[in-house]
């Protein structure tokens, strides 16, 4: 069982690049979320899905889109890199409708932009 | 949106010693859950509490939900090494995260 994984690992993106991360989970969860680590801060919500072709804004949403065309797969992009976003991405999914509201994360994309 | 307030930040403790932290909200949760993060990875689930006043066990690890349903903690009993890592409360259903108490572990 792989659980969530998250594509690709690391990279390195120049000011103005885009680029697309990908998540993919096993488990047939409904909800899907992506977030951002930053030192000192925890994790801060980008965006969130609550099922296949559904998506919604989180806490910090700005420059960032998102798609759900897969119940399986959340991708989140980036249309032009900005140093700011310089963090660690986590993809986690959940099955609050069965009344488990823990999430399963992936290990992350370490993203650098500069 | 809601203040979710962790402490403390960090931790720097003796193998076999006890740990407290705790996070509080300034609105009510419905769920409260605490993860363990260790280095390169992502965050893992630890416990989940559903219930105000709900205390938890899972080995070692003991976790209450308030009564109030704003605050919750966590208890490590006799620390291990391998509980080296950073710990984050969660609250429900607005999908927030503290921001972490990092723990180190003295052997």
């Amino acid at each position: 069982n792989a659980g969530v994984t998250q594509t690709p690992k690391f990279r390195v993106l120049k000011t103005g690049q885009s680029m697309t991360l990908l998540c993919a989970q096993d488990m047939n969860h409904e909800y899907m979320y992506w977030y951002r680590q930053d030192p000192g801060m925890g994790l801060r919500l980008i965006h969130y899905s609550v099922g296949e072709g559904t998506t919604a804004k989180g806490e910090v949403p700005d420059g960032y889109n998102v798609s759900r065309l897969k119940k399986q797969n959340f991708l989140l992009g980036l249309e032009s890199a900005a140093p700011s976003q310089t963090s660690v991405y986590f993809c986690a999914s959940s099955s609050p409708r069965t009344g488990d509201y823990g999430y399963t994360f992936g290990s992350g994309t370490r993203l650098t932009v500069v | 949106g809601q203040q979710l307030n962790q402490s403390p930040q960090s931790m720097f403790i003796q193998e076999g010693e006890d740990v407290s932290m705790n996070c509080t909200s300034s609105s009510i949760f419905n769920t409260w859950l605490w993860y363990k993060q260790d280095p390169g990875e992502g965050p893992v689930l630890l416990i989940a509490l559903y219930k105000a006043g709900e205390l938890t066990s899972n080995g070692r690890l003991t976790a209450q939900f308030g009564i109030t349903r704003k605050d919750s903690f966590l208890n490590i009993s006799a620390s291990i090494p391998s509980d080296v890592g950073i710990y984050f409360c969660a609250g429900q259903p607005e999908k927030r995260f503290g921001a972490g108490t990092r723990l180190t572990v003295k052997p």
